[in-house]
């Protein structure tokens, strides 16, 4: 399979816990992004790596939040003390710079439930 | 601030009849437009894109029309099938993209 994968796609967690998300993407992409997506909005930019190089965060990723991309291949996102406003989808994309860089290709996507 | 707005939360068109989706803008940095199309349980698809330099992109039967003196976009697809009913979003790029709300469009047989 050549698409983006995320594990796992369903995280049920309590208020306080830590969590952590991974992210797969094509292969030969060396850009990787992090989005959020709460109900009835479009996804929202959290970060962004160029290989392994961690290249803008957005004000919306708290200091709660840490992602790594450490070999420039798959990603993993945690959220530290996990809060119930935490609670929405995680995408993650790919895409390949020199390309169309503005072409990302999504994966499905890890929804969180914070209880 | 909403600087990508989709004003229509859904839509609904018959098959085979045009569906004409819409999407408005303010930052005039914004220099790629694109469609993403999702459905249920899916991460949103890549569907068409418009570089600023353009009016008009075509694939099938996708157009993206660009108005950049309105700062409009829209997505116009003909003929609508069944299978079209998704949530459509429009975003703009910069350096990253910048999401719309979405809009649900359902095409009914």
């Amino acid at each position: 399979d050549t698409g983006v994968s995320q594990n796992p796609r369903h995280k049920i967690t309590k208020r306080g816990q830590n969590v952590t998300f991974r992210c797969d993407p094509i292969s030969e992409h060396n850009r990787l992004y992090w989005y959020r997506q709460t109900l009835g909005q479009g996804p929202e930019f959290l970060t962004y790596f160029q290989n392994e190089a961690q290249l803008e965060k957005s004000r919306l990723l708290s200091d709660r939040f840490s992602a790594e991309r450490p070999k420039g291949s798959f990603s993993t996102l945690e959220i530290q003390r996990t809060e119930q406003g935490d609670s929405a989808m995680y995408l993650c994309a790919s895409s390949l710079a020199g390309g169309i860089v503005h072409e990302q290709y999504f994966g499905p996507g890890t929804r969180l439930t914070v209880t | 601030d909403q600087q990508v707005k989709q004003n229509s939360p859904s839509l609904s068109v018959q098959e085979g009849r045009i569906s004409i989706l819409n999407c408005d803008y303010t930052n005039s940095m914004f220099d790629y437009f694109l469609w993403y199309k999702k459905y249920p349980a899916e991460g949103p698809t890549f569907l068409i894109s418009i570089s600023s330099i353009k009016d008009k992109n075509e694939d099938g039967r996708f157009t993206v029309f660009l108005n950049k003196s309105a700062k409009h976009l829209s997505l116009h697809i003909v003929p609508s099938q069944p299978g079209d009913s998704a949530v459509y979003f429009c975003a703009a790029s910069a350096d990253k993209l910048v999401f719309g709300a979405g809009t649900i469009l359902r095409v009914k047989s």
